[in-house]
């Protein structure tokens, strides 16, 4: 049972739009900052956004990150079938003094 | 540029110590915390624990204290997680991971370590 949570599965078509989900508490998301990766199957997470709504370099402005409360999302506009992965969510936790992960979300671009 | 490239995989019987590295480059490998996340087959993934190069402070996630060891030596730049006593329960990917310097969340991530442990 993962300290965030996320839902398992997402989906969209090409050129929809999607928001995926990160529900947290006062310990990690309501007190700082959220980051986003995506996983592409294979490889390594690579990090999509930092700092709620920061993108690193390189990243396509379809990604865009928010937050609000003990809750985050990532939305991802524009979808294309590259886009298809598995999503992270993460946050630093003052209770357990570490990084704590969402689940995941697997996203399926029909 | 940033890069973490890790050590190749391995494969190991039950009982056996290992242990894995992380070479950073690119950066100031002492002004960063480096960790380990863990991602088992099929699964999410899990957060071990970091170490601050500097001066070797060491945090663990609670669920992987006790069960590995994680050190660091920053005359080679080189992080590295260790294992006594391997248990087939270990069997996963694991990833080395640079933490950002103000908020202390994986920034950059190496290419991971496939360790199959077999009993």
């Amino acid at each position: 049972q993962s300290v965030l949570s996320q839902p398992p599965s997402a989906s969209g078509t090409p050129g929809q739009r999607v928001t995926i989900s990160c529900s947290g508490s006062s310990s990690n998301i309501g007190s700082n900052y959220v980051y986003w990766y995506q996983q592409l199957p294979g490889t390594a997470p690579n990090l999509l956004i930092y700092r709620n709504n920061q993108r690193p370099s390189g990243v396509p402005d379809r990604f865009s990150g928010s937050k609000s409360g003990t809750s985050a999302s990532l939305a991802i506009s524009g979808l294309r079938s590259e886009d298809e992965a598995n999503y992270y969510c993460a946050a630093w936790d003052d209770s357990l003094s570490g990084v704590v992960f969402g689940g995941g979300t697997k996203l399926t671009v029909l | 540029e940033v890069q973490l490239v890790q050590s190749g995989a391995e494969i190991k019987k039950s009982g056996e110590s290992l242990k894995i590295s992380c070479k950073g480059s690119g950066y100031s490998f002492t002004n960063n915390w480096i960790g380990w996340v863990r991602q088992m087959p099929g699964k999410g993934l899990e957060w071990m624990g970091i170490i601050y190069p500097r001066d070797s402070d060491t945090r663990y996630s609670p669920s992987f204290q006790g069960q590995v060891t994680i050190s660091a030596d920053k005359s080679i730049s080189t992080a590295y997680l260790q294992w006594s006593s391997l248990k087939a329960s270990d069997t996963a990917m694991y990833y080395c991971a640079r933490h950002s310097e103000s908020t202390v969340i994986p920034d950059y991530w190496g290419q991971g370590t496939l360790v199959t442990v077999s009993s």
